[in-house]
């Protein structure tokens, strides 16, 4: 069984700070790892992806991947109130077709 | 719209009847994915097109599940004898040669 494993949080945060999200895998193999943005009662959106170890930085938004460790990370810096969402990371293993696995998501509060 | 589009959005059914679910995917999007949310879960995958053949299916999706993507577009996800726990909100997606791009989702309660 392939996994993705998020802290459900919520993780709450002031306004203006940075938010950390984090996320392990289970697939030594994996190939692609996704961050997602899911407002409640919408659908997932694309934030972030990464495909090589480091950092990848997008405005406000910082991807990490340490794939010895296993773990994708998601920074948000100076953090607002409508970044308040899930935040789903996804994961595409090796081989086969392409499927994303989703971990069940961090819960983010951005409080003013 | 160039969006993935699904109907119905929302779909209140009682348990033992059947349901059907359209998704429209981009239109140069060949393929074409079902995936299943419920409550305090992350998306949980159900099955995969690449034009009209379902090439995954997850073992999730039980013999009450049925898929289909004729010709290649628009796909129907239909649930037969519903059951209480097929409550969730069933995401498809699409994507061409990049990222997954998702629908807004049909929520389906069973009563």
């Amino acid at each position: 069984q392939k996994e993705v494993e998020q802290n459900s949080g919520p993780l709450s945060v002031p306004e203006g700070a940075i938010a950390s999200l984090n996320c392990t895998y289970s697939d030594r193999g994996s190939q692609s790892f996704f961050w997602y943005r899911q407002y409640s009662g919408k659908s997932p959106e694309l934030i972030m992806f990464i495909y090589s170890n480091g950092d990848k930085e997008d405005g406000r938004f910082t991807a990490q991947l340490n794939k010895a460790s296993q773990y994708v990370s998601l920074l948000i810096r100076d953090s607002q109130p409508s970044d308040s969402a899930t935040y789903l990371c996804a994961v595409r293993a090796s081989g086969g077709s392409y499927i994303p696995t989703f971990g069940r998501g961090t819960s983010l509060i951005v409080h003013p | 719209d160039t969006g993935v589009s699904q109907n119905p959005r929302h779909k209140i059914t009682k348990r033992g009847q059947n349901v059907t679910f359209r998704c429209d995917p981009i239109s140069e999007h060949n393929r074409l994915y079902w995936y299943r949310q419920t409550l305090g879960q992350g998306p949980e995958f159900l099955t995969y097109f690449q034009n009209e053949a379902q090439l995954e299916k997850s073992r999730l999706l039980s013999d009450r599940f049925s898929a289909e993507r004729p010709k290649g577009s628009f796909s129907t996800l239909e649930i037969q004898r519903t059951e209480q726990g097929d409550s969730a909100m069933y995401l498809c997606a699409s994507r061409d040669s990049g990222e997954l791009f998702f629908g807004e989702g049909s929520r389906l309660t069973v009563l």
